[in-house]
């Protein structure tokens, strides 16, 4: 069964765009959201986490956006640049984390110049 | 500060073989865990180390084991080798555990042949 649910799968978007990601969670016990950015060869990096008692953050030009009663979350990238491109994962944790994080599938983004 | 590291970056096994893969957390973290990507599954938790003991164990057979040394540096071994086996592996460092932000290494390319 797939916890967290990652669209869409892949994304084109031109220089200075807005890409959006959407990840959905079934596991109402998840309080930790974090999304990793991959690039080839390299090992995730985080990027950005929320935890449920805010709606929205912001870190440089990454924002999450979290709606809880919908159980969905979101990244936006503000002003995209070509050096963005890479797969993002979004992830969910429970707060005792007994069971590790749980990815989505992942989202392969790519940004035109 | 230096970040995960892992080693070996690469490594090709024969099935039936074991493999031995090390992983050196972040400096002050106390917490490892591991981590298996492939194209079909994605990123699945196997197990997490806390002060040399194993707090948590994703759903992986016996086959996949670990341990912590004092130094919190970790091992994960993987006996009688699968083709299925072939994979990135990825450790992660925390200094609280799973429910905290975890950073992660660039991986062990596990070929299974």
């Amino acid at each position: 069964q797939q916890q967290v649910k990652q669209s869409p799968q892949s994304l084109i978007v031109q220089k200075g765009g807005i890409p959006i990601i959407n990840c959905a969670y079934e596991n109402t016990a998840f309080d930790y959201f974090p999304w990793y950015q991959q690039f080839p060869g390299k090992g995730p990096a985080l990027l950005i986490a929320i935890r449920p008692d805010v709606s929205e953050k912001k870190e440089g030009r990454f924002t999450i956006s979290f709606n809880k009663s919908a159980k969905q979350f979101s990244l936006h990238i503000m002003d995209s640049q070509p050096g963005d491109s890479a797969t993002y994962f979004c992830a969910a944790n429970s707060g005792g984390g007994a069971d590790g994080l749980t990815f989505g599938k992942g989202t392969h983004l790519i940004i035109q110049p | 500060k230096a970040g995960v590291t892992q080693t070996p970056r690469y490594l090709i096994k024969t099935r039936g073989q074991q493999v031995t893969l090390s992983c050196s957390p972040i400096s002050g973290h106390r917490s490892v865990s591991w981590y298996q990507q492939t194209p079909g599954q994605g990123l699945q938790f196997l197990f997490e180390y806390f002060s040399e003991t194993q707090r948590n164990k994703g759903n992986f057979p016996g086959r996949f084991s670990g341990r912590q040394f004092s130094n919190s540096r970790s091992e994960m071994n993987v006996s009688t080798l699968e083709l299925g086996d072939s994979a990135l592996y990825l450790c992660a460092s925390s200094w609280y555990g799973l429910a905290g932000e975890q950073y992660f290494g660039p991986g062990t390319r596990l070929t299974v042949t």
